[in-house]
């Protein structure tokens, strides 16, 4: 069964600091990556998925992640957080077979201190 | 706005009460998922239905049923409702696979916060 990990429950970054939010996943073939973002009494936003192609994927607000398969990793990454960042943040797996459910990691908080 | 849409925003209702979420996909999107997000559960998947029919199942409970309608918007019933019920119900929308730079992605409404006293 698929699965994702974010060990990572609660972050804390200085405004202006890197970030790096990190995502673990288990799936028997080569899935659909997604980094979806949650603001407070908000729905998800997708930042940015990996499909396919370039293992280093842009999102939209900065933010970039990495698919490393040897290391079932889909790391979310932005060089200078802003307090705006300020989130919960999802790792999502999908199967590339069919259009069908994410699997969600349990999030990750992230908090800016200015 | 991810052009998903979700009424009503809040509910608030009683144990053993029934009640229903409704859902508006994006223009063109046949797909359209539930999804529920509690404290103690997470995000989990509940159910998928793609141009009318049914096309996936999770961890939906038999008090729960959904459907979706000719012009593709969905309801999520919610039935003989408990306490463990209350959460943050999401509905997201996807395009066809045979789209355009389809890439897997599903946008997701607003939810509907659902609190059962």
């Amino acid at each position: 069964a698929q699965s994702v990990t974010q060990p990572d429950i609660h972050i804390t970054v200085s405004e202006g600091a890197s970030l790096e939010l990190r995502c673990n996943y288990s799936y028997g073939a080569t899935p659909y990556l997604f980094w979806y973002v949650q603001s407070p009494g908000q729905g998800l936003q997708l930042l940015l998925k990996y499909f396919s192609g370039d293992t280093l994927v842009q999102g939209i607000k900065g933010f970039e992640a990495e698919f490393k398969r040897s290391q079932s990793s889909f790391n979310l990454r932005k060089p200078s957080v802003h307090w705006s960042d300020a989130a919960e943040y999802f790792c999502a797996v999908g199967p590339q077979s069919t259009a069908s459910k994410l699997t969600f990691g349990t999030g990750t908080r992230l908090q800016v201190t200015l | 706005d991810s052009g998903v849409t979700q009424t009503p925003k809040h509910l608030i209702t009683a144990t053993g009460q029934r009640v229903t979420l409704r859902c508006s996909p994006r223009s063109g999107d046949l797909s359209v998922y539930w999804y529920q997000q509690s404290l103690d559960q997470g995000l989990q998947f509940l159910i998928q239905y793609y141009n009318g029919e049914e096309r996936a199942k999770g961890n939906i409970l038999e008090r729960f049923s959904a459907q979706q309608f000719p012009d593709l918007h969905s309801e999520l019933n919610l039935s003989s409702l408990e306490l463990g019920d209350s959460a943050l119900y999401f509905c997201a929308s996807s395009e066809p696979r045979l789209a355009v730079g389809w890439g897997g992605e599903q946008f997701f409404g607003p939810g509907t916060r659902l609190t059962v006293l």
